[in-house]
């Protein structure tokens, strides 16, 4: 079993649209929640972190995490171009920073 | 200023042959990391230092062998090189290794073994 799942889509939305990405994770002792942005050739780059239940909005972002049902979402508002990219879930627990991540979301904006 | 930094980029090897991937991060963080990203593009963790001390080690071949000569450098050496071994090495680093801690990624290394 994938302890952190995502969808890997294609998900295609029109530009100005709400991008609405979800992750689930197996392990209920996990603590901090990630998601970063990956370009095509190019490395991760973290977009938000939330480790407590409910919203965290920063600018166009919003992550929201509900750890009794296991899932973390992230909201993209007026979603751009240049927003096209694959979005990774990533979780951790325990003492050490072992981030275990999801197999990403590709996501596509359309003009 | 690259703030992590990999070298090489991109390394085409032979199978069989011995290779090493050099990485340094100059924001005077504790913790560093390789990562291992796949062609399905599945990043999985593979070692964590800690102020030079080893404090993860995944299930990787022993013909992966980290080395970290300080807290600023993290390189990876590769024995014996395998097919299966193509994939891009993310070297990574945090302030520290507990959980809450931002994990920076350099560029990746994309290794292709023929």
């Amino acid at each position: 079993q994938k302890e952190v799942e995502q969808n890997s889509g294609p998900l295609s939305v029109p530009e100005g649209a709400i991008a609405s990405l979800n992750c689930t994770y197996s392990d209920r002792g996990s603590q901090s929640f990630f998601w970063y942005r990956q370009y095509s050739g190019k490395s991760p780059e973290l977009i938000m972190s939330i480790y407590s239940n409910g919203d965290k909005e920063d600018g166009r972002f919003t992550a929201q995490l509900n750890k009794a049902s296991q899932y973390v979402s992230l909201l993209i508002r007026d979603s751009q171009p240049s927003d096209s990219a694959t979005y990774l879930c990533a979780v951790a627990g325990g003492g050490y920073n072992k981030l275990i991540f999801g197999a990403g979301t590709r996501l596509a904006v359309h003009p | 200023d690259t703030a992590v930094s990999q070298t090489p980029k991109y390394l085409v090897t032979q199978m069989g042959n011995d290779k090493s991937i050099k990485c340094e991060q100059n924001l005077g963080h504790d913790t560093m990391y390789w990562y291992k990203q796949d062609s399905k593009k599945f990043l999985k963790i593979m070692f964590s230092y800690n102020n030079k001390e080893l404090i993860i080690n995944e299930t990787v071949p022993n013909r992966f062998s980290p080395k970290s000569p300080d807290k600023a450098h993290l390189n990876l050496h590769i024995n014996s090189l395998e097919l299966g071994d193509s994939a891009v090495y993310f070297c990574a680093s945090s302030q520290e290794g507990t959980v809450r801690n931002t994990i920076y990624f350099g560029e990746g290394s994309w290794l292709t073994v023929v």
